[in-house]
């Protein structure tokens, strides 16, 4: 079965503060994609990032960057310099490769809150 | 460019009404579609999903339904409402390989009282 668990509930920081997000996620399988969404008040959820199983390599985008290690099953999210704007509930999420229809499991998401 | 809509964006509805929440996609064809539903608290809930018109999967079972009536529309219904269909709806749509992402409509918001 899939799992993904995302520990911390919520994180307050003040603005220019570094934040990190944890992701852990449990599969059988050897493929696999991970996701990371970002729900902002208005409750739109943005599509931020996809890392397939096979690349470890990790990325950064502007301010955030993405850890990903196979070894520890964790798919960490960092904000460098936190901004209000940043504010809002993160999703990691897990797919299976073999679905062709595409479920997506979710953790339980992880509430930012950046403080001016 | 590909975009979702969803309406409409608020609902209030007394228990015991119909229900029927519509979304579209522009700018793409043949995409799977999927319903959420988040209540209070957070968690993404997966309802319905389609991989083509008239092809519907529910994953919970419950007083919902979902029909794919074109290729790019997705409707999800209830003849009566309770109280527990209250929550956040969230339509998205993806590209038919597995490794695509999926992509969230702006949301309805369903108040059951």
């Amino acid at each position: 079965a899939q799992k993904v668990t995302q520990a911390q509930t919520e994180i307050s920081v003040v603005e220019k503060e570094d934040v990190t997000l944890d992701c852990v996620y449990e599969t059988r399988d050897t493929t696999y994609y991970l996701f990371w969404y970002k729900q902002p008040p208005s409750g739109e959820l943005v599509f931020l990032i996809r890392r397939n199983s096979f690349d470890e390599q990790n990325e950064i985008s502007g301010r955030y960057s993405w850890n990903f290690q196979k070894s520890t099953s964790s798919f960490n999210f960092t904000i460098t310099a936190s901004q209000v704007v940043d504010s809002a509930v993160y999703f990691c999420a897990l797919r299976r490769t073999t679905d062709s229809w595409g479920k997506l499991q979710f953790g339980a998401g992880t509430q930012v809150v950046v403080t001016p | 460019s590909q975009t979702i809509h969803q309406w409409p964006a608020t609902l209030v509805q007394p228990v015991g009404s119909p229900l029927s929440l519509e979304c579209t996609v522009e700018g793409t064809s043949n995409p799977n579609l999927y319903w959420y539903r988040q209540a209070a608290g957070r968690g993404l809930q997966l309802l319905f999903y389609s991989v083509g018109i008239g092809q519907i999967s529910s994953e919970v079972p419950q007083n919902l339904s979902a029909s794919r009536p074109q290729d790019r529309q997705f409707i999800l219904s209830s003849k009566k409402l309770l109280l527990s269909d209250s929550g956040f709806y969230l339509c998205a749509w993806s590209g038919p390989t597995s490794y695509n992402e999926q992509f969230f409509g702006p949301g309805t918001r369903l108040t059951v009282l």
